[in-house]
């Protein structure tokens, strides 16, 4: 069974960088891209981006000048960093898989996200 | 960004009641869409992806239709386990967006 776990604190200070670790279990990060994904009542539901095994990396705009996301293979986790957070920051944050599909030629992923975590709340506070 | 609205924001129906959901995108994504449906403290499940597809596991009185700018998320006989706000998510372009969602509610 895929199992996504997201950790981190529950709190961050402004202008402080948020770091998060989404371990996943029962499934291997080399074989998938993976997204960070936030929720909030202001925002709703809004993707961070995605990083795929070999480091290649798509970040919304937005919040690129922000944002960094790693893998380590080694212990199956993916990580998320967001610098000089303000409380517009606070949020749900998930990780969460992208679906692959397989042909008889090859496999492929598209950006729906069919296993998720459960989601870590951090809020941004002084 | 593509913007996506949904249709209608709050429903109220009753068990077994056929309920439709409406997404909107600001413009044409062929059939790039997904739903999701989200109990309260819980992440959001995949229902439908490519518009139309099913999951696995989810049950066949929901369908999705659509293509361009204009998706229907269509549940037959309403089950008590349906109650929940539901999200449309468009994967035509980057960055990926969902739609403001719709809470189905027990009237």
């Amino acid at each position: 069974q895929v199992r996504l776990q997201e950790s981190g604190p529950g709190r961050v200070k402004p202008s402080e960088t948020l770091s998060l670790t989404c371990t996943v279990s029962g499934y291997s990060i080399s074989d998938n891209y993976w997204s960070w994904i936030r929720q909030s009542p202001g925002r709703g539901l809004e993707w961070i981006g995605y990083i795929y095994k070999n480091g290649s990396t798509n970040y919304r705009p937005s919040l690129k000048s922000r944002v960094t996301m790693s893998v380590d293979t080694a212990t199956n986790q993916i990580s998320l960093r967001l610098t000089s957070v303000t409380a517009a920051d606070t949020a749900l944050y998930y990780c969460a898989r992208a679906r692959v599909y397989c042909d008889t030629a090859s496999c492929y992923s598209d950006d729906a996200f069919d296993i998720w975590g459960q989601g870590t709340l951090v809020t941004v506070s002084s | 960004d593509i913007q996506l609205t949904q249709s209608p924001s709050f429903l109220s129906a009753s068990l077994g009641d056929r309920v439709t959901i409406t997404c909107r995108a600001s413009e044409d994504i062929k059939n790039y869409l997904a739903w999701y449906q989200q109990k309260p403290g819980k992440a959001p499940k995949l229902l439908i992806y490519d518009a139309s597809t099913l999951q696995g596991g989810v049950p066949s009185r929901l369908s999705g239709s659509g293509s361009g700018t204009e998706f229907t998320l269509t549940i037959t006989s309403l089950q008590p386990e349906d109650f929940a706000t539901y999200y449309c998510q468009q994967l035509y372009s980057y960055p990926v967006t969902f739609g403001p969602g719709t809470k189905v509610d027990i009237k």
